[in-house]
């Protein structure tokens, strides 16, 4: 079975300050993991995602994520986050070990980035 | 990516009563899913659509209820039957192995936003 873990419904930070929305994971196997978000009345955008490789992974809109075996975590960063950056963000994982290509969702976490 | 669009957007509807939801893709993609999001709540995955066969629905999703065709690899419906209040949702379409991209990530449609009243 796979699992996600958003810790945090919710995320404050004041503008131009550093962004970091976690996220913890189980699988069987090996992970392929996934960061999207969500704006109001839209769709799920796709950020960014970890397949193999470099742990560090570099996504849309100068989000950035770090793959940490160990930890059994793949945290969102940004370094200095925008208002625009005021969303709804999930974290999703897929066991590659598992049939069927199934993304399991995290419960989302909403930051609001104040000015 | 691929381009993605959902029809209706919107809709508000009566108990008991049926709606389809359309995924349309602007080019062929090997895989297509379907997910519910209820209100404040993450998304779920309801089933696969398989093209040229039955879907494969989740643990707690039913043919009966969620009725899904893929007639072809760039369509797809998903028809939420005799409908309850319990059933309003967003309704997410999503595709992976589209032209040009890679495997392994899921790209998605606006949604269908479903009131049952």
């Amino acid at each position: 079975a796979q699992s996600v873990a958003q810790p945090e419904d919710q995320v404050n930070v004041a503008e131009g300050n550093p962004l970091t929305v976690k996220c913890t994971y189980s699988v069987s196997g090996n992970p392929y993991l996934f960061w999207y978000v969500q704006y109001p009345n839209r769709g799920l955008q796709f950020l960014l995602k970890y397949i193999t490789g470099d742990n560090l992974v570099k996504g849309s809109y100068g989000f950035e994520a770090e793959f940490n075996k160990s930890q059994t975590s793949f945290h969102l960063k940004k370094p200095s986050a925008l208002v625009s950056d005021s969303a709804l963000y999930f974290c999703a994982v897929r066991d590659i070990k598992a049939a069927g290509n199934k993304l399991t969702f995290g419960g989302g976490t909403r930051v609001l980035v104040k000015p | 990516s691929a381009v993605i669009s959902q029809k209706p957007s919107r809709d508000i509807c009566q108990r008991g009563t049926s709606l389809t939801i359309q995924c349309q893709v602007d080019s062929q993609v090997t895989m297509m899913f379907w997910y519910r999001q209820q209100p404040g709540q993450s998304l779920t995955l309801i089933a696969t659509a398989n093209q040229g066969s039955e879907a494969t629905y989740e643990s707690g999703f039913v043919i009966d209820k969620f009725p899904i065709s893929r007639p072809n690899l760039t369509f797809s419906t998903l028809t939420v039957s005799n409908m309850s209040p319990e059933d309003s949702s967003i309704y997410l379409c999503s595709v992976e192995g589209a032209t040009g991209s890679s495997y392994n990530e899921q790209f998605f449609g606006p949604g269908t936003r479903l009131t049952v009243l």
